[in-house]
């Protein structure tokens, strides 16, 4: 059974043009959702940490948000260099966990001039 | 401040063979992760390592196995590959501090491995 379900699989957007991607995850006892941006041959890059319903995190264009069931990132006035995939992950907060994450299959966005 | 550092960046091996991969994690850090991504799918958590030993490991058969060095340095090893094996290899370190079970993985740029 999945854990982390993203939406959509892939997105184009025009310049300018906002959007939101989703995450929706189901996870006995949420320790933490993360976003990752992963280039093409690149590895994920960190972007944000969220922990509780209600938190908010934003840096430049992207500002993230959690739910208790789904957590959204918002991409505001984006640039073509904002084309990436994005990922998002939780961590479990049961037993002896050390940071397994479990990711989903990410968002491809790409913005076009 | 160098980040996470995977060798080699690509490798081509055949089927039945077995091939290591290795990774430094970045400075301050002392756990070490991998995960596998095969194409168009997120990545799959492997095996996690701290104080050089294994401490926890996902779905994945004894044919995976690993090492961490007293340096903090990990290695990869898949023995008796399979086609399916062919997939991004990704290493991703942490901080184990006493205050933050939730230290944001940092990942390096992976090694491509195409099995034959």
């Amino acid at each position: 059974e999945d854990q982390v379900t993203q939406s959509p699989e892939a997105l184009r957007l025009q310049e300018g043009e906002s959007s939101s991607l989703n995450c929706s995850y189901t996870v006995s006892g949420l320790r933490g959702l993360f976003w990752y941006r992963q280039d093409p041959g690149k590895g994920p890059e960190f972007l944000f940490t969220l922990y509780s319903a209600g938190e908010e995190k934003e840096k430049e264009r992207l500002k993230a948000t959690l739910t208790k069931k789904e957590s959204f990132l918002h991409i505001t006035a984006p640039k073509p260099e904002d084309s990436a995939t994005y990922l998002c992950a939780v961590q479990e907060g049961r037993g002896s966990t050390l940071g397994r994450l479990y990711f989903g299959r990410g968002t491809q966005l790409t913005v076009w001039p | 401040d160098a980040g996470v550092t995977q060798s080699p960046t690509h490798l081509i091996k055949t089927r039945g063979q077995q091939v290591t991969l290795r990774c430094s994690p970045k400075s301050g850090h002392d756990t070490v992760s991998w995960y596998q991504q095969a194409l168009g799918q997120g990545p799959q958590f492997i095996f996690q390592y701290y104080e050089e030993e294994e401490r926890q490991r996902g779905n994945f058969p004894d044919r995976f196995s690993g090492h961490q060095f007293p340096n903090y340095s990990s290695e990869l090893n898949v023995n008796a590959l399979l086609l399916g094996d062919s997939a991004l290899y990704l290493c991703a370190s942490s901080a184990r501090t006493a205050s933050s079970y939730n230290s944001p993985l940092h990942f390096g740029n992976g090694t491509r491995l195409t099995v034959t």
